[in-house]
């Protein structure tokens, strides 16, 4: 049982590069979140998913698109990645929603 | 408007001394309170949780922490700390019809001293 799996760990990108995150959960999980964490601001939420084929904007979602394809896997995509989005991505699940989130190692992100 | 506060960025404390980690939030609605704990360079780990019933929840590792509706705070508690106590600690409230997204405060750093 590994939980939440993030996929890549590391990652540099150049400004204007796209590439995916890919978060995988093998706890049957219906609900799934992308945050970022940034020095001193804590987590944000960016996108979440409520089950299979659905999505939702949270707090952060511009230069972000997420897709929900099969229960266990919440991708989440930059298309033109920008300095700004230099950060630790933390992927979270959780069944029902109003139990504890179960989060990743985190992918540290960085944009030059 | 619904929000965390979490009024300490950094507390530093000897070990073996008492330590209070404050968390105040604010809402019209019901609400289920979180602390997690993140070590350096890893994820962040559940340390307790309110969802109902007796106010005052317990970890396994000597954290407490008390729900005051009244005072809308959630503050972690610990008697004693450890050296590897030492870490990141966030409050984090899922507000009621929120869909289980969670609002974090803005993280406590504890640093335990010998």
């Amino acid at each position: 049982n590994a939980g939440v799996t993030q996929t890549p760990k590391f990652r540099v990108l150049k400004t204007g590069q796209s590439m995916t995150l890919l978060c995988a959960q093998d706890m049957n999980h219906e609900y799934m979140y992308w945050y970022r964490q940034d020095p001193g601001m804590g987590l944000r939420l960016i996108h979440y998913s409520v089950g299979e084929g659905t999505t939702a904007k949270g707090e952060v979602p511009d230069g972000y698109n997420v897709s929900r394809l099969k229960k266990q896997n919440f991708l989440l995509g930059l298309e033109s990645a920008a300095p700004s989005q230099t950060s630790v991505y933390f992927c979270a699940s959780s069944y029902p929603p109003d139990t504890e989130a179960f989060f990743g190692q985190g992918t540290r992100l960085t944009v030059v | 408007a619904q929000s965390v506060t979490q009024l300490d960025s950094q507390v530093p404390v000897f070990e073996e001394a008492p330590v209070e980690l404050r968390c105040n939030y604010s809402s019209s609605v019901s609400v289920y309170l979180f602390w997690y704990v993140q070590y350096p360079n890893q994820g962040l780990q559940l340390l307790l949780k309110y969802l109902s019933g007796s106010t005052l929840v317990e970890s396994i590792n000597g954290f407490e922490a008390e729900f005051n509706k009244s005072q809308t705070s959630f503050h972690l508690r610990k008697p004693s700390v450890h050296i590897s106590d030492t870490a990141e600690y966030f409050c984090a409230v899922q507000f009621e019809g929120s869909q289980g997204n969670l609002i974090f405060g803005k993280g406590t750093k504890l640093s335990v001293k010998p």
